[in-house]
């Protein structure tokens, strides 16, 4: 079965600095790789996903990710953290032919000013 | 744009009570989600189904069931309400049977069980 690794359940940065959160996952098989943001009292919304284009995803709110596949990692970054960005990061995988994606436990992003 | 509605965004029950949670979502998608989330946890997949009238159990089904009447209706019943069902709720959707296609998320249900 599909399994997704975040390392970290909590990330503190100061603002403007480099946004690192590592996602790692176990198919053999490259899948599909989603990262969503959850704001506080909010539902998941799409950053990026990866569907087997370009190996570096660029999303939304400055946000981009890149899939290295002899990592099997998906991290995603930001250059320069904004007070806005904190919130609960999750990654997702999907092996191709299933619709219903694995998610990781998630990352808490704190930022301080 | 695209919409998933929760019917309530807190809702508190007594245990033993037969508890509904309501999903509505407008972009005609098969596919429809019930998850719980829990600090350290994250999602856990509860039920599922691709198309009405049909469901298929989660990770977690115990304790709870489901209902889809209309494509665009995907309910989650606790039977038996009980304290460890505390937890945010969220509804999902996505489109068809493309596993690179991502899901959309309602903005999720907080449930307290007394």
């Amino acid at each position: 079965a599909q399994s997704v690794t975040q390392l970290g359940s909590h990330v503190s940065v100061s603002e403007g600095a480099l946004v690192l959160l590592r996602c790692n996952y176990s198919s053999s098989v490259p899948p599909y790789l989603f990262w969503y943001v959850q704001y506080p009292n909010q539902g998941l919304q799409l950053l990026l996903k990866y569907t087997s284009a370009a190996t570096l995803v660029k999303g939304i709110n400055g946000f981009e990710a890149e899939f290295k596949k002899s990592e099997t990692s998906f991290h995603l970054t930001k250059p320069s953290a904004h007070m806005s960005d904190a919130a609960e990061y999750f990654c997702a995988v999907s092996e191709k032919g299933s619709y219903i994606p694995t998610f990781g436990r998630g990352t808490s992003l704190i930022v301080h000013p | 744009d695209v919409k998933v509605t929760q019917s309530s965004r807190y809702l508190v029950k007594r245990t033993g009570e037969k508890v509904f949670l309501e999903c509505v979502q407008d972009m005609d998608h098969e596919n429809m989600f019930w998850y719980r989330q829990d600090p350290g946890l994250g999602l856990r997949l509860i039920y599922f189904s691709y198309d009405v009238k049909m469901k298929e159990k989660g990770d977690i089904p115990e304790g709870y069931s489901v209902s889809r009447e209309k494509k665009e209706r995907f309910s989650l019943i606790l039977e038996s309400a009980s304290t460890n069902q505390t937890s945010m709720y969220l509804c999902a959707s996505s489109p068809g049977q493309d596993s690179n296609q991502p899901q959309h998320f309602g903005d999720g249900t907080r449930l307290s069980i007394l």
